[in-house]
Protein backbone atom coordinates (compact mmCIF):
# COMPACT_ATOMS: atom_id res chain seq x y z
CA UNK A 1 0.00 0.00 0.00
CA UNK A 2 1.55 2.95 -1.46
CA UNK A 3 1.65 6.25 1.43
CA UNK A 4 3.18 8.81 -1.23
CA UNK A 5 1.69 8.69 -4.56
CA UNK A 6 3.10 10.57 -7.73
CA UNK A 7 0.61 9.59 -10.20
CA UNK A 8 2.04 11.09 -13.03
CA UNK A 9 4.66 9.24 -14.43
CA UNK A 10 5.72 11.80 -17.26
CA UNK A 11 5.17 15.25 -17.17
CA UNK A 12 6.64 17.59 -20.88
CA UNK A 13 6.75 21.58 -20.20
CA UNK A 14 7.67 23.91 -22.58
CA UNK A 15 11.29 25.65 -21.45
CA UNK A 16 10.05 29.03 -19.78
CA UNK A 17 6.84 27.92 -18.47
CA UNK A 18 5.67 26.54 -14.72
CA UNK A 19 6.02 22.84 -14.02
CA UNK A 20 4.09 21.30 -11.66
CA UNK A 21 4.69 18.46 -10.19
CA UNK A 22 1.72 16.54 -7.75
CA UNK A 23 1.90 14.40 -4.57
CA UNK A 24 -0.36 12.92 -2.45
CA UNK A 25 -0.14 10.85 0.64
CA UNK A 26 -2.00 8.76 2.96
CA UNK A 27 -0.72 8.59 6.53
CA UNK A 28 -1.93 11.79 8.44
CA UNK A 29 1.35 11.46 10.48
CA UNK A 30 3.44 12.78 7.97
CA UNK A 31 5.05 16.17 9.53
CA UNK A 32 8.20 16.66 6.99
CA UNK A 33 7.94 16.40 3.18
CA UNK A 34 11.06 16.25 1.06
CA UNK A 35 11.52 16.37 -3.09
CA UNK A 36 14.30 15.03 -4.48
CA UNK A 37 15.82 15.04 -8.50
CA UNK A 38 17.55 12.53 -10.00
CA UNK A 39 19.74 12.29 -13.11
CA UNK A 40 20.25 8.89 -14.58
CA UNK A 41 23.14 7.21 -13.38
CA UNK A 42 23.28 9.56 -10.31
CA UNK A 43 21.84 9.16 -6.77
CA UNK A 44 18.68 11.66 -5.92
CA UNK A 45 19.54 15.19 -4.63
CA UNK A 46 18.16 16.64 -2.30
CA UNK A 47 15.73 19.90 -3.87
CA UNK A 48 13.59 21.45 -1.16
CA UNK A 49 11.55 20.56 1.81
CA UNK A 50 8.45 21.74 4.45
CA UNK A 51 7.48 20.97 7.86
CA UNK A 52 3.81 20.24 8.30
CA UNK A 53 3.76 23.51 9.70
CA UNK A 54 3.28 25.45 7.00
CA UNK A 55 1.91 25.52 3.54
CA UNK A 56 4.38 27.30 1.34
CA UNK A 57 8.07 26.85 1.06
CA UNK A 58 10.01 29.07 -1.50
CA UNK A 59 14.08 28.65 -2.64
CA UNK A 60 14.62 30.17 -5.84
CA UNK A 61 12.87 28.50 -8.71
CA UNK A 62 11.61 26.30 -6.75
CA UNK A 63 8.00 26.57 -4.11
CA UNK A 64 6.68 23.82 -2.43
CA UNK A 65 2.80 23.85 -1.79
CA UNK A 66 1.54 22.09 1.19
CA UNK A 67 -2.31 21.28 1.68
CA UNK A 68 -2.50 19.19 4.46
CA UNK A 69 -6.31 18.57 4.57
CA UNK A 70 -6.06 17.34 0.95
CA UNK A 71 -3.15 15.48 2.06
CA UNK A 72 -1.20 16.78 -1.04
CA UNK A 73 1.66 18.65 -2.06
CA UNK A 74 3.04 20.02 -5.31
CA UNK A 75 6.29 21.66 -6.27
CA UNK A 76 5.93 24.39 -8.79
CA UNK A 77 9.26 25.46 -10.73
CA UNK A 78 9.25 28.94 -12.25
CA UNK A 79 10.70 29.49 -15.35
CA UNK A 80 11.13 25.83 -16.02
CA UNK A 81 15.20 25.31 -17.92
CA UNK A 82 16.52 22.50 -19.64
CA UNK A 83 18.89 21.26 -16.87
CA UNK A 84 15.04 20.69 -14.65
CA UNK A 85 14.82 17.80 -17.06
CA UNK A 86 15.09 14.67 -14.95
CA UNK A 87 13.26 12.38 -12.31
CA UNK A 88 11.62 14.07 -9.32
CA UNK A 89 10.43 11.82 -6.07
CA UNK A 90 8.09 13.47 -3.61
CA UNK A 91 8.91 11.94 -0.14
CA UNK A 92 7.44 11.91 3.55
CA UNK A 93 8.51 11.04 7.27
CA UNK A 94 6.75 10.83 10.90
CA UNK A 95 9.50 11.73 12.79
CA UNK A 96 11.25 8.29 12.71
CA UNK A 97 14.43 9.02 10.84
CA UNK A 98 12.77 7.15 8.14
CA UNK A 99 11.66 8.47 4.95
CA UNK A 100 9.26 7.48 2.63
CA UNK A 101 9.70 8.02 -1.55
CA UNK A 102 6.91 8.24 -4.26
CA UNK A 103 7.61 6.67 -7.57
CA UNK A 104 8.91 9.49 -9.65
CA UNK A 105 7.93 11.76 -11.99
CA UNK A 106 10.22 12.45 -15.32
CA UNK A 107 10.18 15.98 -16.20
CA UNK A 108 11.03 16.32 -19.78
CA UNK A 109 11.66 20.32 -20.27
CA UNK A 110 11.22 20.82 -23.88
CA UNK A 111 12.63 23.83 -26.20
CA UNK B 1 28.56 19.44 -1.90
CA UNK B 2 27.85 15.96 -0.48
CA UNK B 3 30.79 14.01 0.57
CA UNK B 4 29.11 10.19 0.19
CA UNK B 5 30.61 7.76 -2.42
CA UNK B 6 29.66 4.13 -3.48
CA UNK B 7 32.14 1.36 -4.98
CA UNK B 8 31.60 -0.26 -7.40
CA UNK B 9 29.25 1.84 -9.65
CA UNK B 10 28.57 -1.23 -11.72
CA UNK B 11 28.85 -4.71 -10.71
CA UNK B 12 27.79 -7.77 -12.84
CA UNK B 13 28.37 -10.67 -11.03
CA UNK B 14 26.98 -14.66 -10.73
CA UNK B 15 24.92 -16.63 -8.93
CA UNK B 16 25.76 -17.52 -5.45
CA UNK B 17 28.78 -15.19 -5.38
CA UNK B 18 29.39 -13.23 -2.19
CA UNK B 19 29.17 -9.51 -2.78
CA UNK B 20 29.74 -6.59 -0.40
CA UNK B 21 28.57 -3.15 -1.70
CA UNK B 22 30.53 -0.06 -0.15
CA UNK B 23 29.60 2.64 1.60
CA UNK B 24 31.29 5.70 3.13
CA UNK B 25 30.52 9.11 4.14
CA UNK B 26 33.08 12.12 5.23
CA UNK B 27 30.48 14.42 6.65
CA UNK B 28 30.48 12.62 10.20
CA UNK B 29 26.99 11.99 10.09
CA UNK B 30 25.48 9.28 12.81
CA UNK B 31 22.72 8.40 10.36
CA UNK B 32 22.91 6.39 7.26
CA UNK B 33 20.82 4.27 5.26
CA UNK B 34 20.47 1.82 2.50
CA UNK B 35 17.80 1.91 -0.30
CA UNK B 36 17.03 -0.35 -3.42
CA UNK B 37 15.54 0.95 -6.52
CA UNK B 38 13.32 -0.85 -9.24
CA UNK B 39 13.33 1.29 -12.59
CA UNK B 40 10.09 3.57 -12.36
CA UNK B 41 9.67 2.63 -8.81
CA UNK B 42 10.05 3.98 -5.06
CA UNK B 43 13.26 3.88 -3.11
CA UNK B 44 13.00 1.20 -0.51
CA UNK B 45 14.71 1.52 2.39
CA UNK B 46 16.14 -2.26 3.28
CA UNK B 47 18.92 -0.92 6.10
CA UNK B 48 19.55 2.11 8.41
CA UNK B 49 21.63 2.74 11.29
CA UNK B 50 21.31 5.30 13.99
CA UNK B 51 25.99 5.49 14.63
CA UNK B 52 28.33 2.93 15.20
CA UNK B 53 27.23 -0.09 16.48
CA UNK B 54 23.60 0.13 15.49
CA UNK B 55 21.82 -1.37 12.54
CA UNK B 56 18.27 -1.98 11.77
CA UNK B 57 15.99 -3.56 9.02
CA UNK B 58 14.10 -1.15 6.89
CA UNK B 59 10.78 -1.45 5.44
CA UNK B 60 11.61 -3.60 2.43
CA UNK B 61 12.47 -6.83 3.73
CA UNK B 62 15.74 -7.80 1.82
CA UNK B 63 18.42 -10.72 2.51
CA UNK B 64 21.38 -8.76 2.46
CA UNK B 65 23.09 -7.49 5.82
CA UNK B 66 24.96 -4.29 6.92
CA UNK B 67 27.65 -3.16 9.51
CA UNK B 68 28.91 0.08 11.12
CA UNK B 69 31.97 -0.72 12.62
CA UNK B 70 32.86 3.02 11.84
CA UNK B 71 30.96 6.34 11.55
CA UNK B 72 31.90 6.81 8.02
CA UNK B 73 31.74 3.37 6.57
CA UNK B 74 28.26 0.91 6.44
CA UNK B 75 29.01 -1.78 3.93
CA UNK B 76 26.47 -4.07 2.84
CA UNK B 77 26.90 -7.92 2.36
CA UNK B 78 24.91 -10.23 -0.12
CA UNK B 79 26.15 -13.71 0.75
CA UNK B 80 24.73 -15.64 -2.24
CA UNK B 81 23.85 -13.80 -5.05
CA UNK B 82 20.98 -14.18 -6.86
CA UNK B 83 18.74 -12.81 -9.91
CA UNK B 84 16.46 -11.46 -8.27
CA UNK B 85 18.97 -8.92 -6.36
CA UNK B 86 19.38 -7.22 -9.57
CA UNK B 87 18.56 -4.28 -8.56
CA UNK B 88 19.88 -0.26 -8.18
CA UNK B 89 21.45 -0.10 -4.14
CA UNK B 90 21.18 3.62 -3.07
CA UNK B 91 23.61 4.51 0.14
CA UNK B 92 22.26 7.80 2.08
CA UNK B 93 23.65 9.91 4.92
CA UNK B 94 22.19 12.05 7.36
CA UNK B 95 22.55 14.53 9.87
CA UNK B 96 19.51 14.76 11.94
CA UNK B 97 15.79 14.04 11.43
CA UNK B 98 14.97 17.69 9.86
CA UNK B 99 17.95 17.28 8.14
CA UNK B 100 17.83 16.17 4.24
CA UNK B 101 19.31 12.90 3.44
CA UNK B 102 22.45 12.96 1.04
CA UNK B 103 22.53 10.47 -1.46
CA UNK B 104 25.52 8.56 -2.94
CA UNK B 105 25.46 7.74 -6.96
CA UNK B 106 24.46 3.89 -6.36
CA UNK B 107 25.49 0.50 -7.21
CA UNK B 108 23.53 -0.84 -9.87
CA UNK B 109 23.78 -4.45 -9.65
CA UNK B 110 23.29 -7.44 -11.99
CA UNK B 111 23.06 -11.10 -10.80
CA UNK B 112 23.30 -13.31 -13.72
Amino acid sequence: DQQVKQNSPSLSVQEGRISILNCDYTNSMFDYFLWYKKYPAEGPTFLISISSIKDKNEDGRFTVFLNKSAKHLSLHIVPSQPGDSAVYFCAASAGDDKIIFGKGTRLHILP
Amino acid sequence: EADIYQTPRYLVIGTGKKITLECSQTMGHDKMYWYQQDPGMELHLIHYSYGVNSTEKGDLSSESTVSRIRTEHFPLTLESARPSHTSQYLCASSESYYNEQFFGPGTRLTVL
